[in-house]
């Protein structure tokens, strides 16, 4: 069993739609990061949680640290979200864990 | 199943030094992804190679350099080496230059002191 999972694997919606990522963590972490990739680039880091609930425009990213669980959320989602959702997790041993992403795709 | 291999994982460096950080990507992976992310910070992306050739390039120093060699493991060189790359340099491989899917390595933790 994998540190870090993530859920859905893959998720296709249409525009407009209310979108949640999961993410579940076995480990005790310092934070959790919420990423994106779209492809052929790099990692662009959306979010950095320790504890509590952060929003960056549509973005919405929470945690539940008692229940080693974060959520990504997109409102309103448009095509150009899709990309690769990856979480990652700082281990209190300061190692990085990278669940196995999540491939969102956006219908417009 | 094998995994990405990074070597050394730990690493001191002293300023103006240089370092170079091995990637071993997964076999019949050809592309590799360097990541650098510095204490506290978030992951940044550095530069990518697609069958020996660079793909993408991100934030990479100009004092960085790095490669990727016949048989698909990559080095980063590290040249005078600041206080400020004190960071943990992880490296990331796919199999095809546009791939949703990386498999990550353990990193490597450089300390300049």
């Amino acid at each position: 069993k994998n540190e870090v999972e993530q859920s859905p694997q893959n998720l296709t919606a249409q525009e407009g739609e209310f979108i949640t990522i999961n993410c579940s963590y076995s480990v005790g972490i310092s934070a959790l990061h919420w990423l994106q990739q779209h492809p052929g680039g790099g990692i662009v880091s959306l979010f950095m949680l320790s504890s509590g609930k952060k929003k960056h425009g549509r973005l919405i990213a929470t945690i539940n640290i008692q229940e080693k669980h974060s959520s990504l959320h997109i409102t309103a989602s448009h095509p150009r979200d899709s990309a690769v959702y990856i979480c990652a997790v700082r281990s209190k041993g300061d190692k990085i864990i990278f669940g196995k992403g999540t491939r969102l795709h956006i219908l417009p | 199943a094998a995994g990405v291999i990074q070597s050394p994982r730990h690493l001191i460096k002293e300023k103006r030094e240089t370092a170079t950080l091995k990637c071993y990507p997964i076999p019949r992976h050809d592309t590799v992804y360097w990541y650098q992310q510095g204490p506290g910070q978030d992951p940044q992306f550095l530069i990518s190679f697609y069958e020996k050739m660079q793909s993408d390039k991100g934030s990479i120093p100009d004092r960085f350099s790095a490669q990727q060699f016949s048989d698909y493991h990559s080095e980063l060189n590290m040249s005078s080496l600041e206080l400020g790359d004190s960071a943990l340099y992880f490296c990331a491989s796919s199999r095809g230059e546009i791939s949703y899917e990386q498999y990550f390595g353990p990193g490597t933790r450089l300390t300049v002191t």
